[in-house]
This record gives C-alpha cells, sequence and structure tokens, in this order.
C-alpha cells in the first residue's frame, strides 16, 4: 500500500501570497492531522480531520484553515504568507483518530521570501 | 494534555542496547504512550505503541510501570542508521492533541 503522499515536496511563496498544500492518507484512513515543523523543533499540531469534521486545532491564527474531502484526502490553506511560516509542513493519516498511530508523509517544505 | 519531558541529546556506539526514558507525570487514563523516529527532512515513522507493562516488536521494545508516569524505549543493537530523533508523544488522538516535544537526539558512533 501505498504511504501517505504530500504534494508539493517544495514550494516557494513570497510573503502576502496564499499556499495550497496537499495530503492524500493511506487507503482506508479516513482521519487527517497537519503539523508544522520549524527546524531544531517538534512537529506542532494546526489541525485534525475525521469523516470530513473538524475534530482539533492547534494554536495556529486564522490565516491557516483546512478541509476534507470526501475520498479523505485533505487540503491545508495558508493565507497571507509570513517569514515565520516557512517550515515543514507535515500530513499525517490513521485509521480512526482516536489512538491509531499516525503515519506521516514526508512533508511540504515552504520557504517564505 | 500530558507534558513529556525527554533527553536532549544521548550518543551509543554501534552493537549497544540503547534506552531513552521519557517521563509523562501528569498522564491520563485514556492515554496511550508511543514513540516515533525522524530522519532530517522526513516525516516521523511510527515505533511502537503502548498502555501499560511491556510492548516488543521488530524493532523496540517498550517498558511502562505500573504507574504509567514514564516510559523507556529500547532498541537492541543499534547501527549508524538508528541515528535520528526519537520523540515521545502521550494522548490520545481522538480530538488531534498529540504534542511532540523535542525529542531525544540519538547519535551512534562506529
Amino acid at each position: 500500500d501505498a504511504g501517505v503522499t504530500q504534494s508539493p515536496t517544495h514550494l516557494i511563496k513570497t510573503r502576502g501570497q496564499h499556499v495550497t498544500l496537499r495530503c492524500s492518507p493511506i487507503s482506508g484512513h479516513k482521519s487527517v492531522s497537519w503539523y508544522q515543523q520549524v527546524l531544531g523543533q517538534g512537529p506542532q499540531f494546526i489541525f485534525q480531520y475525521y469523516e470530513k469534521e473538524e475534530r482539533g486545532r492547534g494554536n495556529f491564527p486564522d490565516r491557516f484553515s483546512a478541509r476534507q474531502f470526501p475520498n479523505y484526502s485533505s487540503e491545508l490553506n495558508v493565507n497571507a504568507l509570513l517569514l515565520g511560516d516557512s517550515a515543514l509542513y507535515l500530513c499525517a493519516s490513521s485509521r480512526t483518530g482516536g489512538n491509531s498511530p499516525l503515519h506521516f508523509g514526508n512533508g511540504t517544505r515552504l520557504t517564505v521570501t | 494534555l500530558a507534558k513529556t519531558t525527554q533527553p536532549i541529546s544521548m550518543d551509543s556506539y554501534e552493537g549497544q542496547e540503547v534506552n531513552i526514558t521519557c517521563s509523562h507525570n501528569n498522564i491520563a487514563t485514556n492515554d496511550y504512550i508511543t514513540w516515533y523516529q525522524q530522519f532530517p527532512s522526513q516525516g516521523p515513522r511510527f515505533i511502537i505503541q503502548g498502555y501499560k507493562t511491556k510492548v516488543t516488536n521488530e524493532v523496540a521494545s517498550l517498558f511502562i510501570p505500573a504507574d504509567r508516569k514514564s516510559s523507556t524505549l529500547s532498541l537492541p543493537r543499534v547501527s549508524l542508521s538508528d541515528t535520528a530523533v526519537y520523540y515521545c508523544l502521550v494522548g490520545d488522538n481522538s480530538q488531534g492533541n498529540l504534542i511532540f516535544g523535542k525529542g531525544t537526539k540519538l547519535s551512534v558512533k562506529p
């Protein structure tokens, strides 16, 4: 089975622009979570979706939004990009949320200039 | 939300057993303990998960004492390729509230 896939792998944007990151979960997984990882730090939780409903939200501004589609894939949108948004954005899927382990993709490296 | 404390770094040599301990004093009844491994520029990879006592799989063992306030990840006979950051997570992912700390950077030397 294919793992979690994310696109694009790398992205360069300018301050003030908008970005959309995409994630396809492992087949059969209904929960998708998004994390932001700044260099040298552990991943920070942004959102979790389960069965297309937002189940949890981390401490991120409203510029960050996400959604999950009927096929369980997901998008993370970030508006009005700031230099501080430069990071590795990780998507993880799990069967049900709950205590199901997270399976991560290799992320999208976003650079804001 | 249960907070975890791990050593920032550890050094080891090839062939040795490595034990990384994580403290989680305010673990809740429903919380599981999960360990992940991360290489540079890759997403974290699931290693092992447990609730109590001992869990073993093909790559690691997880020891959890009766009070569940700490846990120890044991990696038998490490190799150079085990050099990575190891994260201990405690929580119930039903609301996406899993918190990653800074992890333990393990360096395996020849």
